[in-house]
């Protein structure tokens, strides 16, 4: 079974420019997150969808960041415009309901110059 | 707030030593409890899990946690580590109701593991 695919693995951008990630989550998994994780931290969430409703966005920055997950599947993470402190490491996973273990994918490494 | 609190920055170990890694978290309802262990390279993988039921869970590579709920903590135990255990290991609790997050896990800053052959 295939796991949790990102891309893209590495992403390196000048500030004010935007940014996309790609998220395809395992097969039959209705619940996705996007997490953000900084250096020497652990994953804060962002966003999580419960198949193509995203039902707790508290914690993503509206002002410049967007998520979308058409028909509950894979899901897209945009930021625009980035800005330096954007540099980290955003991870999506995915579980078959919420509660249950999530199974990460391998992230997407941004650096914003 | 909920928070997770894991104690230890960077453990540094030699083989065959006993690993005991810290996590405390702030949550008074029901909780479900996961560690999380990233080895270099690698991405998060679940190393076990807490649900319901004996509060001494086993998971894989002969790790197993216990959780106390009169103390909030989840810690992480392993007899004799080995040099391949060297990673970073992440507590996270998932509240099942109320304060907003239930579904959500909250993550420990991690522990990093350096394990000396």
């Amino acid at each position: 079974e295939a796991g949790v695919v990102q891309s893209p693995r590495y992403k390196i951008i000048e500030k004010k420019q935007p940014v996309a990630f790609w998220c395809n989550p395992i097969s039959g998994h209705n619940t996705l997150y996007w997490y953000l994780q900084n250096l020497g931290q652990g994953p804060e969430l962002l966003i999580r969808y419960e198949n193509e409703e995203a039902v707790d966005d508290s914690q993503l920055p509206k002002d410049r960041f967007s998520a979308e997950r058409l028909k509950g599947v894979d899901s897209t993470l945009k930021i625009q415009p980035a800005e330096l402190g954007d540099s980290a490491v955003y991870l999506c996973a995915s579980s078959s309901r919420s509660y249950n273990e999530q199974f990460f994918g391998p992230g997407t490494r941004l650096t914003v110059l | 707030a909920q928070s997770v609190s894991q104690h230890n920055h960077h453990v540094i170990l030699s083989e065959a030593a006993s690993l005991e890694l810290g996590c405390n978290y702030s949550y008074g309802g029901t909780v479900n409890l996961f560690w999380y262990v990233q080895y270099p390279g690698q991405h998060l993988q679940l190393l076990l899990k807490y649900f319901s039921g004996d509060p001494l869970v086993k998971g894989i590579k002969g790790f197993e946690a216990e959780f106390i709920k009169s103390k909030f903590s989840f810690n992480l135990r392993k007899p004799s580590v080995q040099w391949s255990d060297t990673a970073e290991y992440f507590c996270a609790v998932n509240p099942l109701r109320g304060g907003g997050s239930q579904g959500n896990l909250i993550f420990g800053k991690g522990t990093k593991l350096s394990v000396k052959p």
